[in-house]
C-alpha cells in the first residue's frame, strides 16, 4: 500500500528565502503525487500534479516540485516565499488506484 | 462556478444525535468522496463514490454511512455521534472515476460532538 511522509510539520522562512517543503513516498508502481495547499478556513486546492510525463513540474503561484524515483521523493519548492504562501501543505499519492493517500501536512510560516 | 458545497460549515451537537451533512457539487463529476482532517494525521477517507448507486469504504468508515442517489449529492450521515467523531471534514470531487485527476474539495465542516 502507498505511504507519504512528509518531513516537519512546521516551516518557517523569511519572506524572499527560499521554500522547502519535503515528501517522501512509497509505492509499488509508478504513482500519481499531488501537492494541495489549504489556506485558513478553506477546502484544499491543487498546487500541481506529476503523472509522469515530466519529472519537475511546476505548478500555481510560483511552485515546482520535482519526482526523483531513486529517491522516492517530491519535494516542493518555490524561490522566493510571499507573505499570502503562509499556509498549509499537504503532498499525496495515488496508485491508479481509487485512492489517495495524503501526507500529515506541513504549515509555512513566513516571517516579514 | 464551479464548486463543491457542504454545509453546514459549522456544526454542534450531544452524542447520539442523528446528523447529516450535505455535499453537492455542479461540475457532473463521477467520483466523490468524504474526508475527515485531523491534527497531525492529514486528511484520511471516509467512503467514496465512483458513480451513482456505487459507494465504497475508505479508510476509516466506522461509525458513518453514505449514499450516492444523484450524481450531485453525497451526503454524510453519522447515525449516532461520538465525541472521537469530532472533527473537519471535506467533500471532494473529481471527474474522473480513478484519482489521476485533481480533486476539488469544499471548505469543510467544523463538527463537535459534545
Amino acid at each position: 500500500a502507498q505511504s507519504v511522509t512528509q518531513l516537519g510539520s512546521h516551516v518557517s522562512v523569511s519572506e524572499g528565502a527560499l521554500v522547502l517543503l519535503r515528501c517522501n513516498y512509497s509505492s509499488s508502481v509508478p504513482p500519481y503525487l499531488f501537492w494541495y495547499v489549504q489556506y485558513p478556513n478553506q477546502g484544499l486546492q491543487l498546487l500541481l500534479k506529476y503523472t509522469s510525463a515530466a519529472t519537475l513540474v511546476k505548478g500555481i503561484n510560483g511552485f515546482e516540485a520535482e519526482f526523483k524515483k531513486s529517491e522516492t521523493s517530491f519535494h516542493l519548492t518555490k524561490p522566493s516565499a510571499h507573505m499570502s504562501d503562509a499556509a498549509e501543505y499537504f503532498c499525496a499519492v495515488s496508485d491508479y488506484g481509487n485512492k489517495l493517500v495524503f501526507g500529515a501536512g506541513t504549515i509555512l510560516r513566513v516571517k516579514s | 462556478e464551479a464548486q463543491v458545497t457542504q454545509n453546514p460549515r459549522y456544526l454542534i451537537t450531544v452524542t447520539g444525535k442523528k446528523l447529516t451533512v450535505t455535499c453537492s457539487q455542479n461540475m457532473n463529476h463521477e467520483y466523490m468522496s468524504w474526508y475527515r482532517q485531523d491534527p497531525g494525521l492529514g486528511l484520511r477517507q471516509i467512503y467514496y463514490s465512483m458513480n451513482v448507486e456505487v459507494t465504497d469504504k475508505g479508510d476509516v468508515p466506522e461509525g458513518y454511512k453514505v449514499s450516492r442517489k444523484e450524481k450531485r449529492n453525497f451526503p454524510l450521515i453519522l447515525e449516532s455521534p461520538s465525541p472521537n467523531q469530532t472533527s473537519l471534514y471535506f467533500c471532494a470531487s473529481s471527474m474522473d472515476r480513478g484519482v489521476s485527476s485533481p480533486l476539488h474539495f469544499g471548505n469543510g465542516t467544523r463538527l463537535t460532538v459534545t
